[in-house]
């Protein structure tokens, strides 16, 4: 069965303390893995794409990488601003849907 | 600007009712997708579309019913028969592969509808 599970679950960081974000997924033929922030009571914002292991992606502080069975989300030196919800979701080469893990809510306090 | 519109953000229903929560777009994206966000729990997803006129059940469809009539527009509607409807809803959409396939580009996301019960 397909399955996406992020670690942790909530995370705290003092501003500038760098940090990563696990994503690990079990699928049957990945299409690709899409990471996206979601602020409170708002629709998650697309961050990245990215299909095959050893891709990197960067924009401002956040960095994604991803190996056969997992991905990172790295934040290098946070502010207050990057405090989110952040998703990770695969998508299934056979049926093309998007499964979503549960989430990690970072907070950086200043 | 282009983007996806969900209306009304905070909705509240009678038991028994039927309601329904609107999801236009203006993007000229072909498919169109409805999910229900619980607490501590990932999206899930309730129904899609592809194309108008045409719509497919996602992994919780039971208790819910939609309609594509026209590209800009996939309204849902929550019935009575869902008997768990307090949740967040968020509406997505993309562009569609040319062969009928899901599109491996990136879903955008409306700024959802909070459901709860009277």
């Amino acid at each position: 069965e397909d399955q996406v599970t992020q670690s942790p679950e909530a995370l705290r960081l003092q501003e500038g303390e760098s940090s990563s974000l696990n994503c690990s997924y079990t699928v049957s033929g990945l299409r690709g893995l899409f990471w996206y922030r979601q602020d409170p009571g708002k629709g998650p914002e697309f961050l990245f794409t990215l299909y095959s292991a050893g891709e990197e992606k960067e924009k401002e502080r956040l960095k994604a990488t991803l190996t056969k069975k997992e991905s990172f989300l790295h934040i290098t030196a946070p502010k207050p601003e990057d405090s989110a919800t952040y998703l990770c979701a695969v998508q299934d080469r056979g049926t093309g849907k998007l499964i979503f893990g549960q989430g990690t809510t970072l907070q950086v306090k200043p | 600007d282009g983007g996806i519109t969900q209306s009304p953000k905070y909705l509240f229903r009678k038991e028994g009712q039927n309601v329904t929560l609107s999801c236009e777009q203006n993007l000229n994206h072909d498919a169109m997708y409805w999910y229900r966000q619980d607490p501590g729990q990932g999206l899930r997803l309730i129904y899609y579309s592809q194309i108008v006129n045409d719509f497919q059940k996602g992994d919780i469809a039971e208790g819910y019913s939609v309609s594509r009539e026209k590209k800009e527009s996939f309204p849902l509607t929550v019935t009575s028969a869902q008997k768990n409807p307090t949740a967040f809803y968020l509406c997505a959409s993309t562009v569609r592969r040319a062969h009928a396939e899901l599109s491996n580009q990136p879903q955008h996301f409306g700024d959802g509808t909070r459901l709860s019960i009277l």
